[in-house]
């Protein structure tokens, strides 16, 4: 259990177009989701913290209009980069906990998507 | 938020080396996780320990809560033991915030 995945796996842009990626818990229930940034040879940066049926969270200095995200469901996340530019290419990978007390799966243990490597040329 | 910090920064070893890895943590957390990143970036979750000391095969963690520090052991290191390891620690209602990481390199 506690599978995170992600789609696509990579993709290709022109500058100035919008890319959705999508995140989904596929075997549990996650009322809330994480999208982190990772760029080469760094570590992991918190972007924002996704809330299902509210708006998102966003950590200082990302901006919320570039970075739309919908957690239309308790499966499923999306973040949307805006008119995007070469300085957005970068790794994005999403996480979710279970959130519920008393499940299988632990309740704070965070699992991770595979990730999304965007490219913007 | 907290701050987490990650020692060594690299590490090379010859197969069959044992390595310890340290995780400091600003304040403390009730979640801690171990990772290890894949050549492909997918993050491996390797333990979820928030206190005492866990062991899967040839590695082991131990957090010592009250110290504020988590320590990742490998053993009998092998060439696909390779990659970078994360370390993230998480307070109540927050997300996982990560460590630099370690960049572990085996030679056979």
């Amino acid at each position: 259990g506690a599978v995170v995945s992600q789609h696509p796996s990579w993709v290709i842009c022109k500058s100035g177009t919008s890319v959705k990626i999508e995140c989904r818990s596929l075997d549990f229930q996650a009322t809330t989701m994480f999208w982190y940034r990772q760029f080469p040879k760094q570590s992991l940066m918190l972007m924002a913290t996704s809330n299902e049926g509210s708006k998102a969270t966003y950590e200082q200095g990302v901006e919320k209009d570039k970075f739309l995200i919908n957690h239309a469901s308790l499966t499923l996340s999306t973040l949307t980069v805006t008119s995007a530019h070469p300085e957005d290419s970068s790794f994005y990978i999403c996480s979710a906990s279970p959130g519920l007390a008393g499940a299988v799966l632990s309740y704070n243990e965070q699992f991770f998507g595979p990730g999304t490597r965007l490219t913007v040329l | 938020g907290i701050q987490v910090e990650q020692s060594p920064p690299d590490l090379i070893l010859q197969e069959g080396a044992n390595s310890t890895l340290r995780c400091n943590f600003s304040d403390s957390v009730n979640n801690l996780q171990w990772f290890h990143q894949n050549p492909w970036g997918q993050l491996i979750n390797l333990f979820y320990i928030p206190s005492g000391t866990k062991q899967n095969g040839r590695l082991s963690a131990t957090t010592v809560a009250t110290e504020r520090y988590s320590l990742l052991y490998i053993s009998s290191s092998q060439t696909t033991d390779s990659g970078v390891y994360f370390c993230a620690g998480r307070q109540a209602g927050t997300a996982l915030i990560f460590g630099k990481g370690t960049t572990l390199s085996v030679s056979s």
